[in-house]
């Protein structure tokens, strides 16, 4: 049973549109992740959230931004994509400190 | 930055223990180790944590140096199925997971 879902899987976008990417849990956990993950990269933090509480990593284009309207869903707005932006975005959940990650599949973005 | 270093690649014979080492020469008394591991195109799966004692699951053994400043990850009996990017994280700060480059894995036959 998936408990982090990404939808969707694979999102084509043009230059310079607006996309919103979801994600959706159903651990009821706190802790909500974007990670940015280029080809052949490591997962890049983006930002986090505990609870409503938001947490920008300090090198996150502001370009960048999210949602969590509630503790089951999050949403990662990229506000004029550009060709770099093109990469699997991962969300993750953790239930607090010291509480092991779990992953959904990615969306694998692509900017034309 | 990530707290750990992890060599960039390694490889192992099918059937042989992987022994995947890695330094968090910075870690501090309370925080844990994690390992996970990403196979092409997938999010990344939890495979195993610890915080001073050695642990063991139906994935993997982990043992964890007397000053925590190093571990390793062992794949008993490696498959052709474990070839894949191994990381190895230590929390910066409360709730944060950062990435280093990991260890690309390759189970030859």
């Amino acid at each position: 049973d998936a408990m982090v879902i990404q939808n969707p899987r694979y999102q084509v976008t043009q230059f310079g549109k607006p996309v919103t990417l979801s994600c959706s849990q159903t651990l009821n956990h706190n802790v909500m992740y974007w990670y940015q993950q280029k080809s052949s990269q490591a997962p890049k933090l983006l930002f986090h959230y505990y609870d409503k509480d938001f947490n920008n990593e300090a090198d996150t284009p502001d370009n960048f931004q999210s949602r969590r309207p509630n503790t089951s869903f999050c949403f990662l707005d990229i506000r004029s994509p550009g060709l770099g932006d093109a990469a699997m975005y991962l969300c993750a959940t953790s239930g607090g400190s010291n509480e092991k990650l779990f992953f959904g599949s990615g969306t694998q973005l692509s900017v034309l | 930055d990530a707290k750990t270093t992890q060599p960039t690649s390694m490889d192992c014979a099918e059937g042989r223990a992987a022994n995947l080492p890695c330094n968090h020469s910075t870690i501090s008394g309370n925080e844990y180790v994690y390992w996970y591991r990403q196979i092409h195109s997938q999010g990344p799966q939890y495979i195993i944590h610890g915080l001073k004692n050695n642990e063991t699951n139906e994935m993997a053994s982990l043992i964890i140096t007397e000053d925590r400043k190093s571990s390793t990850l062992i794949l008993p009996h490696a498959t052709l199925r474990d070839t894949a990017v191994y990381y190895c994280i230590v929390p910066t700060g409360t709730y944060k997971y950062i990435f280093g480059t990991g260890t690309r894995l390759k189970v030859l036959a």
